[in-house]
């Protein structure tokens, strides 16, 4: 799966966009990216993924590069309960080993008031 | 529809005490999977079960053994613990559908090895 690259910590004032950027310069044709989110050591939760076109869905949307090489996680109005660690992810689907996920440090952010 | 349950939620052994880490998930889901989080660091996994009757070993194996009993329960045995062993464990599970799917976590359990 490729390396993924994002920044350590952001910031966000609440009612306000929260854009996390990911590097995954040395993605491959197959890999998808997927983004989950880690709120105070609970377990993870999956938010989104995509391969090549935008996604969204009723908790964010994923704007991909149209060279894949980087994405960008967009919470569009984030709220003090959007704190948390986000992951994003690069796999390639695999039906021998389901839904493997290789996770990196992420980054923590936090919404103020 | 409780999703991935864990037990137990918490638990302190002595070095070379054994245990087992029990996981439960009811959304018949064909892959699940045991990962560790250690403090300020991403998940890593420990072993996966692709499918019912198979378990395959992940990043960190070592120390570890699980047994998929069947298609809802996986579990984790430590043989005998070690410090290098607290962590908090997180057990998940998805649909084998191409890969492309949404892995489900449980709240994790909090192992403490004195």
């Amino acid at each position: 799966d490729a390396k993924t690259t994002q920044p350590t910590s952001m910031d966000c004032a609440e009612g306000r966009a929260a854009n996390l950027p990911c590097n995954h310069s040395t993605i491959s044709g197959n890999e998808y990216v997927y983004w989950y989110r880690q709120i105070h050591s609970q377990g993870p939760q999956y938010i989104i993924h995509g391969l090549k076109n935008n996604e969204t869905n009723e908790m964010a949307s994923l704007i991909i590069t149209e060279d894949r090489k980087s994405s960008t996680l967009i919470l569009p109005h984030a709220t003090l309960r959007d704190t948390a660690v986000y992951y994003c992810i690069v796999r390639a689907a695999n039906t021998n080993s389901g839904s493997r996920l290789t996770f990196g440090e992420g980054t923590q952010l936090t919404v103020n008031p | 529809n409780a999703g991935v349950t864990q037990t137990p939620k918490f638990q302190v052994l002595k070095t070379g005490q054994s245990m087992t880490l029990q996981c439960a998930q009811d959304m018949n889901h064909n892959s699940m999977y045991w990962y560790r989080q250690d403090p300020g660091m991403g998940l890593r996994l420990i072993y996966y079960s692709a499918s019912e009757g198979t378990t395959d070993k992940g990043e960190v194996p070592n120390g570890y053994n699980v047994s998929r009993l069947n298609k809802r329960e996986f579990s984790l045995r430590l043989e005998s613990a070690a410090p290098s062993q607290t962590s908090v464990y997180f057990c998940a599970s998805s649909v084998l559908t191409g890969g492309n799917t949404e892995a489900f976590f449980g709240q994790g359990t909090r192992l403490t090895v004195v």
